[in-house]
């Protein structure tokens, strides 16, 4: 079955901070898909990155890179130089190929001024 | 195109009553899937549809409810005989292709139970 466990219900961090969210995976498939979404207080779930289990190259795109790591099946999310802009819960999801995706239960990231 | 639109975005009906939430998804995208979320958790799946065949359904999706793409475009999720445990934001999302790739989200049918 699959698992998503984010562990970091919430953080908080001062503008400027570096902050890493964490997520680990439990799945059998040796084929799947990982994602993580952004989800604003206006509610909409924003995808953000999508990442193949072949495809263990770490990812930068602008202030937000991921680190995909099989060995201990993890998929953890980096912001650098937080913004207030960046507060929202972020969703760690894990998708088999051919089905759904299951979602964590997120962790809410609270950037001070 | 504007994206996946569900409507109505709020509804507030009572127990007992019955609630029928429609999504459009993104023109041309195959997949639609339903997603349930209560405060404070990750959205739960509850069913998917490729084209207009429905092809899982969670546990989570008891007989009371029900959902349709009897086009392969827009969608309705049914719930029958509401109780305060439905009370959550139901969300859809659409994806391409036959593989589960990027899903787009609306912005969900938040619905309260009284």
């Amino acid at each position: 079955a699959q698992k998503v466990t984010q562990a970091q219900t919430e953080i908080s961090v001062v503008e400027k901070e570096d902050v890493t969210l964490d997520c680990v995976y439990e799945t059998r498939d040796t084929t799947y898909y990982l994602f993580w979404y952004k989800q604003p207080p206006s509610g909409e779930l924003v995808f953000l990155i999508r990442r193949n289990s072949f495809d263990e190259q770490n990812e930068i795109s602008g202030r937000y890179s991921w680190n995909f790591q099989k060995s201990t099946s993890s998929f953890n999310f980096t912001i650098t130089a937080s913004q207030v802009v960046d507060s929202a819960v972020y969703f760690c999801a894990l998708s088999e190929a051919y089905n759904d995706m299951r979602f964590g239960a997120g962790t809410r990231l609270t950037v001070k001024p | 195109d504007t994206g996946v639109s569900q409507d109505p975005r709020h509804k507030i009906t009572k127990r007992g009553q019955n609630v029928t939430f429609r999504c459009d998804p993104i023109s041309e995208h195959n997949r639609l899937y339903w997603y349930r979320q209560t405060l404070g958790q990750g959205p739960e799946f509850l069913t998917y549809f490729q084209n207009e065949a429905q092809l899982e359904k969670s546990r989570l999706l008891s007989d009371r409810f029900s959902a349709e793409r009897p086009k392969g475009s827009f969608s309705t999720l049914e719930i029958q005989r509401t109780e305060q445990g439905d009370s959550a934001m139901y969300l859809c999302a659409s994806s391409p292709g036959t593989l589960l790739t990027e899903a787009f989200f609306g912005q969900g049918t938040r619905l309260t139970v009284v």
